[in-house]
């Protein structure tokens, strides 16, 4: 079945450095979509790539997506403090499963 | 508040006890799904419906586990004959499927499940 992968599974950086967390699916995607979950919280909806090498800019967060629609990637300019998270990839497919990754953890040294 | 809204926030039970959560969708929403996250996992998907109709369930999803959503407003999942494997984050989520675009999801706060 789809598998959706995201490495690195942690990563620690030093405040101030950047961030970057990649996400690969087995199956070509539909669309790809980006969540982030706060310590003891829920997943809230960062931003969806739909097209073929698309890029998306939320103010220091870079979203990819990759020509062949099964590869995704989001970086983390100058990380702050308030980044630190869990950072989920879902992919969408054709038949609308959504199959999110296991995520990667950030954590911010100060 | 119009989000997503799920009750219990937590629920600690007995194995072989049956257990409900309700989850109250953003109301023009017309898709809703249940997941399941562990610690250090990703939601795991559960199962999920389009108005009323339930469109999908996960391979994982066994028998004990059912879930409604009768007028294609609020859903409930139970979980009958608890095991203690079943501890974990039960999180819903709603989104607007419109035409062939992509799906945003907006997640509840979760209901956290302890089976003792």
């Amino acid at each position: 079945g789809q598998q959706v992968m995201q490495i690195p599974q942690y990563q620690h950086v030093q405040e101030g450095e950047d961030f970057t967390t990649y996400c690969n699916s087995s199956t070509t995607l539909s669309n790809i979509q980006w969540y982030k979950q706060r310590p003891g919280g829920h997943p809230v909806f960062l931003i969806q790539l739909v097209k073929s090498g698309e890029v998306k800019k939320q103010k220091r967060l870079t979203f990819q997506f990759g020509e062949a629609k099964k590869n995704s990637s989001l970086h983390i300019t100058a990380t702050q403090t308030t980044d630190v998270g869990t950072y989920f990839c879902a992919g969408q497919n054709r038949d609308d499963k959504i199959i999110f990754g296991k995520g990667t953890r950030l954590h911010i040294l100060p | 508040d119009t989000g997503v809204s799920q009750n219990p926030r937590h629920k600690i039970t007995k194995r072989g006890q049956n257990v409900t959560f309700r989850c109250d969708p953003i109301s023009e929403h017309n898709r809703l799904y249940w997941y399941r996250q562990t610690l250090g996992q990703g939601p795991e998907f559960l199962t999920y419906f389009q108005n009323e109709a339930q469109l999908e369930k996960s391979r994982l999803l066994s028998d004990r586990f059912s879930a409604e959503r009768p007028k294609g407003s609020f859903s409930t999942l139970e979980i009958q004959r608890t095991e203690q494997g079943d501890s974990a984050m039960y999180l819903c989520a709603s989104s607007l499927r419109a035409g062939t675009g992509g799906e945003t999801q907006y997640f509840g706060p979760g209901t956290r499940l302890l089976v003792l």
